[in-house]
């Protein structure tokens, strides 16, 4: 099975900085990465898949990039309504989902 | 519009079985793979299960692999989880999504599993 390491944690920003989480697969996923955003008492939401791709609806402060075993998913200018967990995803194989990092305002 | 309800949720003792439901529409629902997909309280997300789109192939991780089982009726635009042997790490909010756009592109409200004596 595939693991997913993401870090950090937890984050701590405020208004306006750019925010980066990253998200290592125990071996290469060939891009298949994705990212969501979870705001308490909801569901998951995506924001970007195959690595880069922002979903329909995704804010474009928000991006992703990576390759191989590394990505990373960063949001230029994080405002009050990003305030929420992020988890990444790997689907090349069996899926697995990151342990989630929650962004919190500073 | 996509939507996706989840149902059958509620408290279960241990080792009793629950089985979900989960309606989908606003998609060609018979063309997609559907997924379940739990959250434990304050926890992250954890994939259960995987199902093609004529439910001829499934998918589980070990820890759910011989105790619970994906089904789809494509007739009725509905995904089901059967649930035997429950423990409690088991406890969790249940979601099921579909791979419309995306891989877990659209995801239900969720329905929440309590297994407690």
């Amino acid at each position: 099975d595939i693991q997913m390491t993401q870090s950090p944690p937890s984050l701590s920003a405020s208004l306006g900085d750019k925010v980066t989480i990253t998200c290592q697969a125990s071996q290469n996923i060939n891009k298949y990465i994705a990212w969501y955003q979870q705001k308490p008492g909801k569901a998951p939401r995506q924001l970007i898949r195959y690595t880069s791709t922002l979903v329909s609806g995704t804010p474009s402060r928000f991006s992703g990039s990576g390759s191989g075993r590394d990505y990373s998913f960063s949001i230029s200018n994080v405002e009050s309504e990003d305030i929420a967990s992020y988890y990444c995803l790997q689907y090349d194989n069996l899926p697995t989902f990151g342990a989630g990092t929650k962004l919190e305002l500073k | 519009e996509v939507q996706l309800v989840e149902t059958g949720g509620g408290l279960v003792q241990p080792g009793r079985s629950l089985k979900l439901s989960c309606v989908a529409s606003g998609f060609t629902f018979s063309s997609y793979w559907m997924y379940w997909i739990r959250q434990a309280p304050g926890k992250g997300l954890e994939w259960v299960s995987s199902i093609n789109t004529d439910g001829g192939s499934t998918y589980y991780p070990d820890s759910v692999k011989g105790r619970f089982t994906i089904s789809r009726d494509n007739a009725e635009n509905t995904v089901y989880l059967q649930m035997n042997s429950l423990r409690s790490e088991d406890t969790a909010t249940y979601y099921c999504a579909n791979n419309y756009g995306g891989p877990f592109a659209y995801w239900g409200q969720g329905t929440l599993v309590t297994v407690s004596s």
